[in-house]
């Protein structure tokens, strides 16, 4: 099984700077990594597909990069809807979807 | 709009069984692939089950193989979740998600229906 590893586990930001998330495979998942976003009692929210694709309706704030192994999840000017829990996810080993741990974005 | 809602959570026995439903309106559901996925109370996502677009393939995470079983009926826009020897550790918000694209990502989420397996 595909282990995915998120750091940090939690990032405090002010509201208007960048959050840099990384994700991290033990092996090469190729492109196939999503991320999502949770915020309290909601169900996951689809942001990047493709490791850099946005969803449908995603602002552009968002941004995914990386390949192989290593992965970024960049929110480039955070806003207040910005703050929740992010996760990575591979679809390179199916019929085997694995989710990293989970990032925490929090008001600085 | 695309929609995918959970019902059939409750409150059940160790050993006893649980059968999830989720209702797809919005998109043609028969030619999308669907996911299980649930999430512990305080903890991460786990995937737990896909069924093909066409009911003719599925595959289980390593927890729940041999006691759980996904389905779907095409005609009902309705995917489903037999749970079976439940276990306190199946305790979760349970998801459905349709899948993006063969394998894919997971682009439509339900809100989720909790199970609680404690006696």
């Amino acid at each position: 099984e595909i282990m995915m590893t998120q750091s940090p586990a939690t990032l405090s930001v002010s509201p208007g700077e960048r959050a840099t998330l990384s994700c991290r495979a033990s092996q090469s998942v190729s492109s196939n990594l999503a991320w999502y976003q949770q915020k309290p009692g909601q169900a996951p929210r689809l942001l990047i597909y493709g490791a850099s694709s946005r969803a449908t309706g995603i602002p552009a704030r968002f941004s995914g990069s990386g390949s192989g192994t290593e992965f970024t999840l960049t929110i480039s000017s955070l806003q207040s809807e910005d703050f929740a829990v992010y996760y990575c996810q591979q679809y390179n080993n199916w019929p085997s979807w694995t989710f990293g741990q989970g990032t925490k974005v929090e008001i600085k | 709009q695309v929609q995918l809602v959970e019902s059939g959570g409750g409150v059940v026995q160790p050993g006893k069984s649980l059968r999830l439903s989720c209702a797809a309106s919005g998109f043609t559901f028969s030619t999308f692939g669907m996911h299980w996925v649930r999430q512990a109370p305080g903890k991460g996502l786990e995937w737990v089950a896909i069924i093909w677009y066409d009911g003719t393939n599925e595959y289980y995470a390593d927890s729940v193989k041999g006691r759980f079983t996904i389905s779907r009926d095409n005609s009902k826009n309705t995917l489903y979740l037999q749970m079976n020897s439940l276990r306190a550790e199946d305790t979760a918000v349970y998801y459905c998600a349709r899948d993006r694209f063969y394998g894919d990502a997971f682009d439509i989420w339900g809100q989720g229906t909790m199970v609680t397996v404690s006696s």
